[in-house]
């Protein structure tokens, strides 16, 4: 059990810009969930897989943004045209469904917008 | 949507004092779980409470889950330093996804 590894750990961009995270789940976790947490905040849910497909997305997620998990391993999430309210803590969770399970964080991609 | 909501928001001890944080729910909840995140760290497990009214213990750390299935707590018995962080809960649904709380950030003194 070697974790779930997100990368970068830190993205500095410019608004306007496009910026993609990866997430690599625990080996065998076929759920994986995206959050983003502004400090002070709880993580919010974002969107989930399970394995390759992806079957819930939040209203928060608007059209600018966009995740896969293509072989239901590792996924990416991709923010186009980056607005200063982009800037928070993105965090992966996997667990191994189905049912109730403890998530498992990855130490998340801190996104500061200029 | 459902709503859960922790408070309090922020608590200082002296260390050796007790510590309870309190989530309530809009919706009855199937679960909840408790996560801990230190500074600059990610949530963590701690433990998840399924059946009304079930009491748990981790050593210090007692959970409760209401009868009616939309509030819980965390209580801490004489903290410590290492006690130190936030604490979240957080009810998840028949997906997985947890929905949670804004968290209680405990700071204890030496």
């Amino acid at each position: 059990d070697t974790g779930v590894s997100q990368n970068p750990r830190h993205k500095i961009t410019k608004r306007g810009q496009n910026v993609t995270f990866r997430c690599d789940p625990i080996s065998e976790h076929n759920r994986l969930y995206w959050y983003r947490q502004t400090l002070g905040q709880g993580p919010e849910f974002l969107t989930y897989f399970q394995n390759e497909a992806q079957l819930e997305k939040s209203r928060l997620l608007s059209d600018r943004f966009s995740a896969e998990r293509p072989k239901g391993s590792f996924s990416t999430l991709e923010i186009q045209r980056t607005e200063q309210g982009d800037s928070a803590m993105y965090l992966c969770a996997s667990t191994l469904g189905p049912g109730l399970q403890p998530q498992h964080f990855g130490d998340g991609t801190r996104l500061s917008i200029l | 949507g459902q709503q859960v909501m922790q408070i309090p928001q922020y608590q200082h001890v002296q260390e050796g004092e007790d510590f309870t944080t309190y989530c309530n729910s809009s919706t009855t909840l199937s679960n909840i779980q408790w996560y801990k995140q230190r500074p600059g760290g990610h949530p963590v497990f701690l433990i998840q409470l399924v059946k009304s009214g079930e009491v748990k213990k981790q050593k210090r750390l007692t959970f409760q889950f209401g009868e009616a299935k939309k509030n819980s707590s965390l209580h801490i018995t004489a903290t410590q330093t290492t006690d130190v962080g936030t604490y979240f809960c957080a009810g998840s649904s028949n997906t997985g996804k947890l929905i949670f709380g804004q968290g209680t950030t405990l700071q204890v003194k030496p």
